[in-house]
């Protein structure tokens, strides 16, 4: 069956600029998760979603960061005002439930800022 | 704070055995889990311990000794596309993964 998917692949913006990055994950997950992932480094834990509740936004490292997933299903990572600091992959996961250990990944979105 | 400590690289030769070390310090402890990431890839799931001992699939085996915050991950008959970077990540109490840094695998013929 088809996998987690996110668009788009690559994105490069001008600082300021407003961003959304999509993720769909596998079909029947009910749990979906946002990480940021830098060079060198693990995947940093961003925001986790049960249904369409955000049961944990924790990770989201201030107020420009925001997320979505209003059916349960696809979800949209925005980031207003973006800085050079957001240049990152960022990458989706889903599991069945945020119970399971396995998550399933996503190829990720490389997002840059200039 | 929480973190996870793991070797930022290991070198190996083509059929040997290596281990990879990780330990731990998280507020809550749901299990350890290991995932492989090859280059511009996506990480992939390998294996996941919550109690003690000795977890093997395949060529992969993931150890968990609770009571010293440690575990490891074994790969056997190392092949060349074994060459990776290996995350440890411990499930905590609010159901999030906390990364390590990750081990980057380096195996020569």
């Amino acid at each position: 069956g088809a996998g987690v998917s996110q668009t788009p692949s690559n994105k490069v913006t001008e600082k300021g600029k407003y961003v959304e990055l999509r993720c769909d994950p596998i079909s029947g997950h009910t749990a979906l998760y946002w990480y940021r992932q830098s060079l060198g480094q693990g995947p940093e834990f961003l925001i986790y979603f049960q249904g369409t509740g955000a049961a944990d936004d924790s990770g989201l490292p201030n107020d420009r960061f925001f997320a979505v997933r209003p059916e349960g299903s696809v979800s949209t990572l925005k980031i207003q005002r973006t800085e050079r600091g957001d240049s990152a992959v960022y990458l989706c996961a889903s599991s069945l439930s945020a119970g399971d250990y396995e998550q399933y990944f996503g190829p990720g979105t490389r997002l840059t800022v200039t | 704070g929480q973190s996870l400590e793991q070797p930022s690289e290991v070198t190996a030769v083509e059929g040997a055995i290596v281990q990879i070390n990780c330990t731990y310090q998280t507020s809550g402890f749901y299990g350890l889990s290991w995932y492989q990431q090859h280059d511009g890839g996506a990480p992939t799931f390998l294996s996941y311990n919550a109690l003690d001992g000795l977890e093997e699939t395949g060529r992969f085996s993931s150890f968990l000794s609770r009571s010293d915050s440690y575990g490891y991950l074994l790969l056997q008959e190392l092949q060349m596309k074994d060459s990776a970077s290996y995350f440890c990540a411990v499930k905590d109490s609010n159901y999030q993964l906390i990364w390590g840094a990750g081990t980057k695998l380096i195996i020569k013929p």
